[in-house]
């Protein structure tokens, strides 16, 4: 079967660290991928992995470990309009994208 | 135009009515792909399309159908609504269908269907 796993809302304070996890359990694995949307619009691309470990891209940093289907997004500095839904999605052995249901982030001031 | 744009912004449509929602890329994506998306749920494929002229069955493909004429556009119709079909439907398009390349997406579609 196919599953992501990731919190359905988180609250953080502006200035502070963040840490939005995700779990997959999927027939096959091609990648992980991290989008932002902010309600009402579009998701956009945050961050793709193929390979064990972190990527660090300015503010927002995404890890990942093939062998434990973890992966988790890490926002430093935050501010205020960080505030939005975080998806995770896993690229499957069809190289189709498998979404969790988004994780809604409030930064509170 | 510049990326991925779609047609109506909304609509709301009674029950049995045909419906096609449009899409067009102006980045010269090889592959387009429609999704829906539900309150609580993930974004779920419908239909994607890896080059003009192949269409493929996604997730939730039931009561829609698409087509793929060029490579531009990739339209997606219901033929006969249903209210569980009120969602929000976003297109979007990559590179390269069967990659981990980025997908860009379309504004959205907001239907209800009553």
């Amino acid at each position: 079967g196919q599953n992501i796993d990731q919190p359905t809302e988180m609250t953080a304070t502006e200035g502070a660290i963040v840490q939005i996890n995700c779990t997959y359990q999927t027939s096959g694995f091609n990648g992980l991928f991290w989008y932002q949307q902010h309600a009402g619009e579009a998701p956009t691309f945050l961050s793709y992995n193929v390979l064990d470990g972190l990527e660090e891209k300015g503010r927002f940093s995404s890890f990942l470990s093939r062998s434990k289907g973890y992966s988790y997004l890490l926002l430093k500095e935050l501010q205020m309009k960080d505030s939005a839904s975080y998806l995770c999605a896993d690229l499957d052995s069809n190289y189709q994208l498998i979404w969790g249901a988004g994780t809604k982030l409030i930064i509170k001031p | 135009i510049a990326g991925i744009t779609q047609a109506p912004t909304s609509q709301i449509l009674a029950a049995g009515r045909r419906m096609t929602l449009r899409c067009t890329q102006d980045m010269r994506h090889n592959a387009m792909y429609w999704y829906r998306q539900d309150l609580g749920l993930g974004l779920r494929l419908i239909h994607y399309s890896n080059t003009a002229g192949t269409t493929g069955k996604g997730e939730v493909p039931d009561g829609y159908s698409v087509s793929r004429a060029n490579t531009d556009d990739f339209p997606l119709t219901l033929a006969s609504a249903v209210p569980s079909q009120t969602s929000v439907y976003f297109c979007a398009s990559s590179t390269l269908g069967g990659s981990g390349n980025e997908q860009f997406f379309g504004p959205g579609t907001r239907l209800t269907v009553l």
